[in-house]
Parts: structure tokens; C-alpha cells; sequence
């Protein structure tokens, strides 16, 4: 059974820090590892991480994936409260059928105080 | 822009009452799923369809099942409703990795989520 773990569930920080977020996975038939945050609705896309070594980065945020040891970290620097939400962790892999589905971790809780 | 639209933002229905929850989308895409999601338990994949009439079965499908008789429409059936499955429910659809693999959209487009109660 595929499996993805997030770690922390929950994180509690000051506004000006900077954090990591942890993404574990054993899944058969790895495609893309991926980044989303979710605030009150639906999740919005972050990142697509397919190469091992090869940091993507959007303005405070940036990932990493390790396809070595099967880990992602998420990083944002310099916090502010709307990095506030929910980060979702999920594994693209490729089903028996030939077709694709995402497996999700179950999420780190993020909340920056002013 | 992709739009998947979940027909209900909020649902309240009764122990064993029969339920629809329905997603729609207008992006072509050949692949839509469903996912509840649980404080604590992130997302789990109910049922997912790759095309018209087919179905696979997600991580938890017990006490659902899904119809895909048009392409850019998926329903999820809860045949009698109990309360453990008051939750979040989220669709989304994506295009196949043949048509998409360098992936520079996301490839999983969400709708809003139905928060459906069950009492």
C-alpha cells in the first residue's frame, strides 16, 4: 500500500521565522512528488518536484526532493500570517492500469503569530 | 482556467438516506476523483475514473460508489448514508500523463469541497 507521512501534524511559529516541513513516501511506481496549501477551500498547487536535487522556489517558499532516501522538505523563510493553512504532501504514482492518482500525507497545520 | 464545480457546498442528510454528491468540470480531462478529507487524516482517495464508464477503486471505497457517464461529470453515491461519513469532500480531475507529462499546470485541479453532515 502506498504511503505518505507528513511530520510535524502541527506547527506553531512567530511571524519572521522560517520552517521545514517533512514529506516521507513508499510508493511503487513513482511519477512526481507534489506541494499544495489549503487555507478555507480548495487546494491550490505549490510545486512538482520529479528530480532528485533540483530546487524549485517561488519567492519565500522553496522544495527539495530526495529520491534517494524518499523524503521532500517544504521551506518558507521569513513568515508571515497568510502562510497560515494547511500544507499538503502528495505522491504522484502510476496505478496497475497504467493510469495516474495522487496519494496524499495528512497535512501539516501551519500557524504563524504576529 | 479549469473549473470543477461541486453542485452543494454544504449537505445535511439522514442516517441511511441515499446521497448524491455531484462534480463537473470543463477542462476535457479524462481523469476525476474523489476525496474526503478528515481532520488529522489528510486526503484519501475514494474512487477515481481515467474515462467514460470506468472506475477504480481509491483507498477507502467501502459504502460508495461512483457514476462516469459523461465525461465531464462524476457523481459519488453514498447508497445509505451513516454518520461516519460526515466530512469534507473534495473532486478534482486532471489530465492523463500522456497529454500532460511535462506537467506545467498542476496536475490535480480541485473543486470548492462539499461538507456533508449525516445525523
Amino acid at each position: 500500500e502506498d504511503k505518505v507521512v507528513q511530520s510535524p501534524l502541527s506547527l506553531v511559529v512567530h511571524e519572521g521565522d522560517t520552517v521545514t516541513l517533512n514529506c516521507s513516501y513508499e510508493v511503487t511506481n513513482f511519477r512526481s512528488l507534489l506541494w499544495y496549501k489549503q487555507e478555507k477551500k480548495a487546494p491550490t498547487f505549490l510545486f512538482m518536484l520529479t528530480s532528485s536535487g533540483i530546487e524549485k522556489k517561488s519567492g519565500r517558499l522553496s522544495s527539495i526532493l530526495d529520491k534517494k532516501e524518499l523524503f521532500s522538505i517544504l521551506n518558507i523563510t521569513a513568515t508571515q500570517t497568510g502562510d497560515s493553512a494547511i500544507y499538503l504532501c502528495a505522491v504522484e504514482v502510476l496505478t496497475n492500469f497504467g493510469n495516474e492518482k495522487l496519494t496524499f500525507g495528512t497535512g501539516t497545520r501551519l500557524t504563524i503569530i504576529p | 482556467d479549469v473549473k470543477v464545480t461541486q453542485s452543494s457546498r454544504y449537505l445535511v442528510k439522514r442516517t441511511g438516506e441515499k446521497v448524491f454528491l455531484e462534480c463537473v468540470q470543463d477542462m476535457d480531462h479524462e481523469n476525476m476523483f474523489w476525496y474526503r478529507q478528515d481532520p488529522g487524516l489528510g486526503l484519501r482517495l475514494i474512487y477515481f475514473s481515467y474515462d467514460v464508464k470506468m472506475k477504480e477503486k481509491g483507498d477507502i471505497p467501502e459504502g460508495y460508489s461512483v457514476s462516469r457517464e459523461k465525461k465531464e461529470r462524476f457523481s459519488l453515491i453514498l447508497e445509505s448514508a451513516s454518520t461516519n461519513q460526515t466530512s469534507m469532500y473534495l473532486c478534482a480531475s486532471s489530465l492523463p500523463y500522456r497529454r500532460d507529462p511535462l506537467r506545467y499546470n498542476s496536475p490535480l485541479h480541485f473543486g470548492n469541497g462539499t461538507r456533508l453532515t449525516v445525523t
